[in-house]
């Protein structure tokens, strides 16, 4: 009965390196939403996937990020060549569905660390 | 326009006591959802309670409710009998639409502390 399972929970990288950011979704769900979150900010929206597929990315960086969700394993946020900037809590949630859904659940998040 | 706004950016409130945090949203798509979200310091985003636009009445969760005037386009948290264990940013968000699943828009939150 795991929830939205999202890891490493704290991540540390230096300038120029690749984060990679995990999240399993709640089992049977094939949507996972990707949000970030700015120091003493609401969450921003990034990008929606769905298995194989991405759904909206009209919240993404057009450069250095990249998501997937494939077919078997966790969904994925890749940041290439990390900056200050980028440090920031990211989440993740998913749905069993696209429609008008009554609960979205979020995983612990995680905390990048750009030094 | 900012699609959620929350006015207040921080509030304290006795214990016990009831205390409403402001929302109001922006949109023209008839279908839409509104959240809450609670965020202790641990970092956790804790799902409260859900408002759909058609609900004839307004929601309720145990000691939150959802004072939800559509004509003024407000959905207001209102946490009753306020524990210590309720200081923590508060978060309202609205889904747009009938296929956006869970792809929200936020507020900028709303800081409040219990004091004893």
């Amino acid at each position: 009965n795991a929830g939205v399972m999202q890891n490493p929970r704290h991540l540390v990288r230096r300038r120029g390196q690749e984060a990679r950011l995990r999240c399993s979704p709640v089992k049977g769900h094939s949507h996972v939403y990707w949000y970030r979150q700015l120091p003493e900010e609401g969450l921003k929206f990034m990008v929606y996937l769905q298995k194989e597929n991405i759904i909206d990315e009209s919240g993404m960086p057009k450069e250095r990020f990249s998501a997937e969700f494939p077919k078997e394993g966790p969904s994925i946020l890749r940041i290439q060549q990390v900056v200050r900037g980028d440090s920031a809590a990211y989440f993740c949630a998913s749905s069993p569905r696209s429609g008008e859904n009554t609960e979205a659940f979020f995983g612990q998040g995680t905390r990048l660390t750009v030094v | 326009a900012q699609k959620i706004t929350q006015t207040q950016p921080g509030m304290f409130v006795q214990e016990k006591e009831a205390v409403t945090l402001d929302c109001t949203y922006d949109t023209s798509d008839p279908s839409y959802g509104l959240f809450w979200y609670k965020q202790p310091s641990s970092g956790e985003m804790i799902f409260l309670i859900y408002q759909g636009s058609y609900d004839q009445q307004n929601a309720t969760e145990g000691r939150y409710s959802l004072n939800f005037q559509k004509a003024r386009k407000s959905a207001n948290l209102v946490i009753s009998a306020s524990q210590l264990g309720d200081s923590a940013m508060y978060f309202c968000a609205m889904r747009e639409g009938r296929a956006a699943g869970n792809k929200l828009t936020f507020g900028g939150g709303t800081r409040v502390l219990v004091k004893p």
